[in-house]
């Protein structure tokens, strides 16, 4: 079955990196987008990025653009989501999904892994 | 940035009512409308794509309705399994946005 599994979160001082990794199975990673979204605590969802299955094609939030960068690794089945510069308002749990139909485009979100915590503190 | 807003933010329910839900858009989205539940420490799940299409293994009980700005999720018979928050989103335009939530708890 599909499985989606994050890791790489924790807790880190404001201004320092982390790097977030998925690590895809149960289907044909490289034929699909992947996304990542995110929950600060208590609060409601958050779409972060998205890249195409070729990783040509990468969008992102405001809130996040020219501090994270998407991108992944077809050959392992694994995204990635690179943070730079984090502040106290990118504390969250983190979760990556697949979208929702082979291809482009859909935007939709139908597996989600069960997330990574990062704390800016 | 497509703004959605969703109401009622929260609902006291009981077992085997009818719930409705809805979802406003700021402008078109067409029928690019999702509805997810999520439910205490777990990830959410895709209930409803396209405005109106079941997603695999969703039960019946969950529709969906709308085009254009304005949206509805309906459950029919609520069963205790249901109570969870619920979120809009739209998938038109980058970025991506969401519905604040709306909770369904017990009255």
């Amino acid at each position: 079955q599909v499985q989606l599994v994050e890791s790489g979160g924790g807790v880190v001082q404001p201004g320092r990196s982390l790097r977030l990794s998925c690590a895809a199975s149960g289907f044909t990673f490289t034929t699909y987008a992947m996304h990542w979204l995110r929950q600060a605590p208590g609060q409601g969802l958050e779409w972060v990025a998205v890249i195409s299955s070729d990783g040509t094609k990468k969008y992102y939030a405001d809130s996040v653009r020219g501090r994270f960068t998407i991108s992944r690794d077809n050959s392992n089945d694994t995204l990635y989501l690179q943070m730079n510069t984090l502040s106290r308002d990118d504390t969250a749990l983190y979760y990556c999904a697949r979208d929702g139909s082979a291809g482009w485009g859909s935007h939709r979100h139908d597996k989600w892994g069960q997330g990574s915590l990062v704390s800016v503190s | 940035d497509i703004q959605m807003t969703q109401s009622p933010s929260s609902l006291s329910t009981s077992v085997g009512d009818r719930v409705t839900i809805t979802c406003r858009a700021s402008q078109s989205i067409i029928s690019h409308l999702n509805w997810y539940q999520q439910k205490p420490g777990k990830a959410p799940k895709l209930l409803i794509y396209g405005a109106s299409n079941l997603q695999s293994e969703v039960p019946s009980r969950f529709s969906g309705s709308g085009s254009g700005t304005d949206f509805t999720l309906t459950i029919t018979s609520l069963q205790p399994e249901d109570f969870a928050t619920y979120y809009c989103q739209q998938s038109y335009y980058t970025p991506i946005t969401f519905g604040q939530g709306t909770r369904l708890d017990v009255k």
